[in-house]
Order: structure tokens, then sequence, then C-alpha cells
């Protein structure tokens, strides 16, 4: 049963870099040919798709984070990152990592899911 | 950006009752429209895709309907595990994009 993990720091200073990782178990990133993304959720409200990466390294991206987002792979640990630049509080969220339905799909809908770790941004 | 605009927002049901919720978007968006669940503390799950096909292992009392702009999940008959928020999400393959709705809370009346 293939499942996801994320990791990473719980705390973030403003205009630093949030770095997250999410592990797979269960299967492997490169076998599987799917697309895995990330997602956030602010407190309280709802939920934002960040962006995608396939296991060969290709990327998409939310348009209105691009600019600060870059998603990275390491197929050797069975595991995918997401990095944030010049974060502010507006960036405090719980992140999930994600896997869609179909293979073919970047963006959604996504069937699996982490169980998503919160980062506040604060100094 | 596409924008998906969800209906009301929160919606107070018993047990029992069928719950309608509306999903609109601001441009087609085919039938590429995907509905969750979501309760608190936990990660969302996927309910319904492609705008009526039912995940694996959903409830039939969950269904999905609509293309285009407007789509409506019901839930025939309100299961007390049942009361959550929903949310719709749109997707696009390209360029690819996602957007998701604001939610709908369906609450105990």
């Amino acid at each position: 049963q293939l499942q996801l993990q994320e990791s990473g720091p719980g705390l973030v200073k403003p205009s630093e870099t949030l770095s997250l990782t999410c592990t797979v178990s269960g299967g492997s990133i490169s076998s599987s040919s799917y697309y895995w993304g990330w997602i956030r959720q602010p407190p309280g409200k709802g939920l934002e798709w960040i962006g995608s990466i396939y296991y060969s390294g290709s990327t998409y991206y939310n348009p209105s984070l691009k600019s600060r987002v870059t998603i990275s792979v390491d197929t050797s640990k069975n595991q995918f990152s997401l990095k944030l630049s010049s974060v502010t509080a507006a960036d405090t969220a719980v992140y999930y990592c994600a896997r869609p339905l179909n293979y073919y799909d970047s963006s959604g809908p996504f069937d699996i899911w982490g169980q998503g770790t919160m980062v506040t941004v604060s100094s | 950006e596409i924008v998906l605009t969800q209906s009301p927002a929160t919606l107070s049901l018993s047990p029992g009752e069928r719950a309608t919720l509306s999903c609109r978007a601001s441009q087609s968006v085919s039938s590429y429209l995907a509905w969750y669940q979501q309760k608190p503390g936990q990660a969302p799950r996927l309910l319904i895709y492609d705008a009526s096909n039912r995940a694996t292992g959903i409830p039939a009392r969950f269904s999905g309907s609509g293309s285009g702009t407007d789509f409506t999940l019901t839930i025939s008959s309100l299961e007390p595990e049942d009361f959550a928020v929903y949310y719709c999400q749109q997707r696009s393959n390209w360029p690819p994009d996602s957007t998701f709705g604001q939610g709908t809370k369906v609450e105990i009346k």
C-alpha cells in the first residue's frame, strides 16, 4: 500500500526558505511513472495546489507561486521535495504531498495523500 | 485563473436527509472536476473525479453530476460520518493548473 510522509521544520523565519520532503513508501517513485504533487492549506482556509513533478524531473507550478517554488525529486531515496523562498506569514499552512489518481494527470485529482505537516512562518 | 465558487458555505442538515452541494466555475472546465471530503485534522479524501465517477471505496450515496461550469455533489442520505467540509477541484492538463473551491461545511442540524 502506497504511503506518503511529509517531513521538515515546523517553524521558518520570514524571508527565509521553507524546505519540505515527502518520502514515498510501498512503491517506487521512478517505476510508477506518476506525477507527485504538493498542496497546502492555511489554517481555517481552503486548499491550494503548489505544483507537481514527474519522476524524470519535469515540473509544473501554480502560476501564482511559480517565482518562489522549486520541486525536485531524488529517486535514489524515493523522495521528492519542496522549496518555497522568501516566505511570509501568508505561507503559514499545512503542507500536503499527494499523488494523482491517474499517471497522466499532473495537477489532480489526488487520491493518495500524506498526513500533512504544519509550517508556521514567524520570527 | 479559473475560480470555483461553492454554495452554500454551510449546510445544516439532519442524518438521513439529502445534501446537495454546488460548485460553479468561472469558465468551462469540461468534466475535469473532482470532489473531496475533509474532516478536522485529516487530509482530504477523494470522493468523485471527472465530475461523476466515484473513487475506489466511496459509498454509492455519494454522486456527482454536471459539466462545463455547473457541478453538483449529492449525498442521498446523510450518515453521521458524512458531516465534514467538502471541496471541489478543477484541473487543466495544458498548461497544467488546478484550483479548489472555498469549501462547503455540512453540519448537523
